[in-house]
């Protein structure tokens, strides 16, 4: 069956600007992850969604960067006033959402601000 | 704060040998272990899972084993092939709070050479 998807696969955007990054998880997944990939650090958790349990915002680096499920299914993150920090690669996982889940990614989006 | 520290950071080794990759970690309380690896631009794809209560997991040339009191893990490849080129990256995930995030090592990189 189909994996995780993500779009876009490459985003370039001007520091300033908002952008958004969509991920379609893994049908009757009900958990979805949100991981930062930065060049030459690891991967850094950002957000958490179960459910319709509240989310673990934990990981969100700053108030610039939010997130949405919509319908259980599909993600948004969104980064507003983007920075020259923020360029990464942003990972999407889902997972069954029971304790010994395995995660599921999908291939990520490459962010560049210039 | 859980620390996890992959070595070597990179690792090249000819076709045919078998080899083994540690991941450290500083906190034992953890609910499970994962391996993936990443293909570059690529996401992660999971090799395996190892539950706390379990010692090791293998799929075909793969196996993975945990010694959660000493916060250790190996992945051990073998007979490795040039396709295993890729990076490997093992993460934990807490048996506390949420429980919802993983926390990744660096990576290991490996190359397998004809």
């Amino acid at each position: 069956g189909a994996g995780v998807s993500q779009s876009p696969s490459n985003k370039v955007t001007e520091k300033g600007k908002d952008v958004e990054l969509r991920c379609d998880p893994i049908s009757g997944h009900t958990a979805l992850y949100w991981y930062r990939q930065s060049l030459g650090q690891g991967l850094e958790f950002l957000i958490y969604f179960q459910g319709n349990s509240a989310p673990d915002k934990s990981g969100l680096p700053s108030d610039r960067f939010s997130a949405e499920r919509t319908g259980g299914s599909v993600s948004t993150l969104t980064i507003q006033r983007t920075q020259q920090e923020d360029s990464a690669v942003y990972l999407c996982a889902s997972s069954w959402g029971l304790g010994t889940d395995t995660q599921y990614f999908g291939p990520g989006t490459r962010l560049t601000v210039l | 704060k859980q620390e996890v520290t992959q070595i070597p950071a990179a690792l090249s080794v000819p076709e045919g040998e078998n080899l083994v990759l540690n991941c450290s970690f500083t906190d034992s309380a953890i609910y499970n272990l994962q391996w993936f690896r990443q293909d570059p631009g690529k996401g992660l794809t999971s090799l395996l899972l190892i539950q706390s209560s379990q010692r090791e997991q293998t799929s075909g040339r793969l196996n993975a084993s945990l010694d959660k009191s000493s916060g250790r893990s190996t992945l051990y490849i073998a007979a490795s092939q040039p396709g295993d080129s890729a990076t490997y990256l093992c993460a934990v995930r807490p048996n506390t709070g949420t429980a919802s995030k993983l926390t990744f090592g660096t990576g290991t990189r490996l190359q397998v050479t004809l």
